[in-house]
């Protein structure tokens, strides 16, 4: 069965700073992975998708994630936080089976001034 | 292009009731998912949809139920209301195959007293 980790259930940057969110996965072929931002009261927002090639994925609003087989991950960075960044992310996993995702249990970002 | 739409956006019902969530995928998509999201197990798969037929199936009991029609609209329907279904439904819809990118509506948010 396929399973995500987000280790860190909130997250404290400055603004400015950059950010790092975890994500482990586990998964038996190749992932589908991807990366949703919801802000409170919203639904999700795909911030980007990985599935093959390589194996830095850019996404919108300045975010990107890195993919590594070896360690089943799928970080996303920013190399500068803006406020608005302040959100739930969540990391997902999906297959070629269909279009269902397991998504971790989120990280809460909290930019301060 | 519109966005997914979902409606009602919010319900209360009472425990018993049944109800009846709607949502209006992106033009051109036939995929569309449904999800439950909780405090508490946070976002669980519920079913997919795609050319009217279940694709896909969770861990839910069966008093959840969907249905695609024809325009590739979905309804959720959950019947038998328990206090623990108070929760923000979320559909998303995707073009047609496993692992495309998905795109959320807004949500319904559902409380059950």
């Amino acid at each position: 069965a396929q399973s995500v980790t987000q280790p860190d259930i909130h997250i404290t940057v400055s603004e400015g700073a950059s950010l790092e969110l975890r994500c482990n996965y586990s998964y038996g072929a190749t992932p589908y992975l991807f990366w949703y931002v919801q802000s409170p009261g919203q639904g999700l927002q795909l911030l980007l998708k990985y599935f093959s090639g390589d194996t830095l994925v850019q996404g919108i609003k300045g975010f990107e994630a890195e993919f590594k087989r070896s360690q089943s991950s799928f970080n996303l960075r920013k190399p500068s936080v803006h406020w608005s960044d302040a959100a739930e992310y969540f990391c997902a996993v999906g297959s070629n089976a269909g279009n269902m995702l397991t998504f971790g249990g989120g990280t809460r970002l909290m930019v301060k001034p | 292009k519109a966005g997914v739409t979902q409606t009602p956006r919010y319900l209360i019902k009472t425990r018993g009731q049944q109800v009846t969530l709607s949502c209006s995928p992106i033009s051109g998509h036939r995929s569309v998912s449904w999800y439950q999201q909780t405090p508490g197990q946070g976002l669980q798969f519920l079913f997919e949809y795609f050319s009217e037929t279940q694709r896909n199936k969770g861990n839910f009991p069966g008093r959840f139920s969907g249905r695609q029609f024809s325009n590739s609209r979905s309804e959720m329907n959950v019947s038998t209301l328990e206090l623990g279904d108070s929760a923000l439904y979320l559909c998303a819809s995707s073009r047609d195959r496993g692992g495309d990118e998905q795109y959320f509506g807004p949500g319904t948010r559902l409380t059950v007293t």
